[in-house]
């Protein structure tokens, strides 16, 4: 089974800063089948970015995705106020496994 | 509108059986794989296995096998999670996804549609 590290756990930022999360896989994700997914209090994830570095429909271009093999980023350009919440990453190579998740709270 | 909706929330004592549900709508129910995913409280997401209910061919993940069963009745575009014993451990919020995203004419196994969650208890 594929473990996915993520980091960091927090992320203390302000508002229109630049934010770059980490997912690091135990074995190489085959065809950079690795995708991001954002969740907020109380609600199901919400999918952002599949196979590596493609945005899904109706995600804003602030969120970008890059990476291959074992390593993985995401970043958020500028933070607007609602994306403060937990982001997870999860490979889809081999089986499905997520990361722990890393929290990005407003500094 | 693709949706999948869950089941409600339930209370159950340790021992007990239990099975929850998954109706998805707005699309071809036998076409899409769909997983179940495991939130325990304050904690992250765990992919649990998924069912492709045109056969109801499941996989699980190791950390799930024969600790919960999947299953899906096809004719009424549903799926299933079941336990036969509830564990303390097994209090969590357990989501349905569809797997398969289609975008540019090919399709992606990730999920973009989500249930709301069903939320389970167990308590003596």
């Amino acid at each position: 089974e594929i473990v996915l590290t993520q980091s960091p756990g927090t992320l203390s930022l302000s508002p229109g800063e630049r934010a770059t999360l980490s997912c690091r896989a135990s074995q190489s994700v085959s065809s950079s089948y690795l995708a991001w997914y954002q969740q907020k209090p109380g609600q199901a994830p919400r999918l952002l970015i599949y196979d590596a570095s493609s945005r899904a429909t109706g995600i804003p271009d602030r969120f970008s995705g890059s990476g291959s093999g074992t390593d993985f980023t995401l970043t958020i350009s500028r933070l607007e106020p609602e994306d403060f919440a937990v982001y997870y990453c999860q490979q889809y190579g081999s089986s499905q496994t997520f990361g722990q998740g890393t929290k990005v709270e407003i500094k | 509108e693709v949706q999948l909706v869950q089941s409600g929330a339930e209370v159950k004592k340790p021992g007990e059986s239990l099975r929850i549900s998954c109706k998805g709508s707005g699309y071809s129910f036998t076409s899409y794989w769909i997983s179940w995913v495991r939130q325990m409280p304050g904690k992250g997401l765990e992919w649990m296995g998924r069912i492709d209910p045109s056969d109801s061919y499941t996989k699980y993940s190791p950390s799930f096998q024969g600790h919960v069963t999947i299953s899906a009745d096809k004719s009424i575009s549903t799926a299933y999670l079941q336990w036969s014993s509830l564990k303390a451990s097994d209090i969590a919020m357990y989501y349905c996804a569809r797997e398969g995203y289609c975008s540019g004419g090919s399709c992606y196994l990730v999920s973009q549609h989500w249930g709301q969650g069903t939320l389970v208890t167990v308590s003596s």
